[in-house]
């Protein structure tokens, strides 16, 4: 069975600040994909970063960075410089690669908010 | 392009009464697949369609079921509902490259409030 795991129920930081949210997760593929999402106040899931399980590449774009750890199972994300408009529940998501484990399995989330 | 788009946006519904909601994936987007959000069970897979036919199902009673029509477009059916159907139904559509998993784009979500 796949997991993945938020610990950080609730973050709240300051404008300019950096913060990293954190993702473990569980499987016994050894093909998956691993994937962030931004959930603001509106609802719709937005979708930030897709990984391969056989890339361990981190990556950067803009703010955003990603740190892809196989040996912890950990796939961490993390914001430089926060703004107010960052506020939104961020989801790290895991699927597999065939059959029923292309679903996405969510973690319970992190709330960030970003204070002025 | 345009998005994931699903119509009703909000709902409002009564013990024992049945609901159909409706997703509209993006062009070219041959699968579908839908989730139920609550704040007690978080994210949770209901189906996947593709080709009209349901690949993936899960956990939910029988009383979710769903479909898809030959131009990806589908439909999710609720019947007999209950207080804890109340939640969020969000869709999210695929483009299918063979062998490999995609990324999912999901649309606004459908809130349904049972009452």
């Amino acid at each position: 069975a796949q997991k993945v795991t938020q610990a950080q129920t609730e973050i709240s930081v300051v404008e300019k600040e950096d913060v990293t949210l954190d993702c473990v997760y569980e499987t016994r593929d050894t093909t998956y994909y691993l994937f962030w999402y931004k959930q603001p106040p509106s609802g719709e899931l937005v979708f930030l970063i897709r990984r391969n399980s056989f890339d361990e590449q981190n990556e950067i774009s803009g703010r955003y960075s990603w740190n892809f750890q196989k040996s912890t199972s950990s796939f961490n994300f993390t914001i430089t410089a926060s703004q107010v408009v960052d506020s939104a529940v961020y989801f790290c998501a895991l699927s597999g690669s065939s059959g029923s484990a292309r679903q996405l399995t969510f973690g319970s989330g992190t709330q960030l908010t970003v204070l002025p | 392009k345009a998005g994931v788009t699903q119509t009703p946006r909000y709902l409002i519904k009564t013990r024992g009464q049945q609901v159909t909601l409706s997703c509209s994936p993006i062009s070219g987007h041959r699968s579908v697949s839908w989730y139920q959000q609550t704040p007690g069970q978080g994210l949770q897979f209901l189906f996947e369609y593709f080709s009209e036919t349901q690949r993936n199902k899960g956990n939910f009673p029988g009383r979710f079921s769903g479909r898809q029509f030959s131009n990806s477009r589908s439909e999710m059916n609720v019947s007999t509902l209950e207080l804890g159907d109340s939640a969020l139904y969000l869709c999210a559509s695929s483009l299918v490259a063979s062998g490999m998993t995609d990324t999912q784009y999901f649309g606004p979500g459908t809130r349904l409030t049972v009452l």
